[in-house]
């Protein structure tokens, strides 16, 4: 089974300060991994995937993540945040290959925009 | 595309009762997905449907729980009877077998459920 870690339950960063939010994943097989973020009361919007590929996979709202498969790790990065980043990031990973097996989620990453 | 339907958007019950949760997929889509979302265990994933049949219900947490997907358009979980350790935010998402990797797995607004 697969198992993620997200090492940091709360971040504050200035706005427009840069910031990475840390994921390492566990697993005996090839995965694929999602950042998704939730803003208070919605559901979860998908930020952006690897499936393979170049490591450095760009999502929506300027945030982008590497992949490294020697550390486990899928961090997210930003340049400069905003107000609007204000939200909780979830990390997930799921078994790569066909079909669609069901994501596992990390306990999440609250991202706190300071002005 | 109205993306993943939730209803109802907020529901409040007394113990005991039972709560009917209902979800609409993407059209087209043919994995469904129920999450259950704590403060404490975080995204949990309680069961998951491939083409209206269920495939892995081992998150299911006890029998008071049920799914059924009774067409590629809907389905429901159920809890009967509800408890007060049961209040959590609901989600249901789809997916489409192969892409579903792809494109991710869309989530809806999901059911905000406290049982009192």
């Amino acid at each position: 089974a697969q198992s993620v870690t997200q090492l940091d339950s709360q971040v504050p960063v200035f706005e427009e300060a840069p910031v990475e939010l840390r994921c390492n994943y566990s697993s005996s097989v090839s995965v694929y991994l999602f950042w998704y973020v939730q803003y208070p009361n919605q559901g979860l919007q998908l930020l952006l995937k690897y499936l393979s590929g170049s490591t450095l996979v760009k999502g929506i709202n300027g945030f982008e993540a590497e992949f490294n498969k020697s550390q486990t790790s899928f961090h997210l990065r930003k340049p400069s945040v905003h107000i609007s980043d204000t939200a909780e990031y979830f990390c997930a990973v799921t078994l790569s290959g066909g079909g669609a097996d069901g994501l596992t989620f990390g306990k999440g990453t609250h991202l706190i925009i300071q002005p | 595309d109205a993306g993943v339907i939730q209803s109802p958007r907020h529901e409040v019950t007394e113990m005991g009762q039972e709560v009917t949760l209902r979800c609409k997929p993407i059209s087209g889509h043919d994995y469904l997905f129920w999450y259950r979302q704590t403060m404490m265990r975080g995204l949990e994933l309680l069961i998951y449907f491939n083409n209206n049949v269920p495939i892995d219900d081992s998150g299911m947490p006890e029998d008071r729980f049920s799914a059924k997907m009774p067409n590629a358009s809907f389905s429901t979980l159920k809890i009967q009877p509800s408890e007060p350790r049961d209040s959590a935010v609901y989600f249901c998402a789809s997916s489409l077998a192969g892409q579903g990797r792809t494109y991710g797995y869309t989530f809806g607004s999901g059911t905000r459920l406290t049982v009192v």
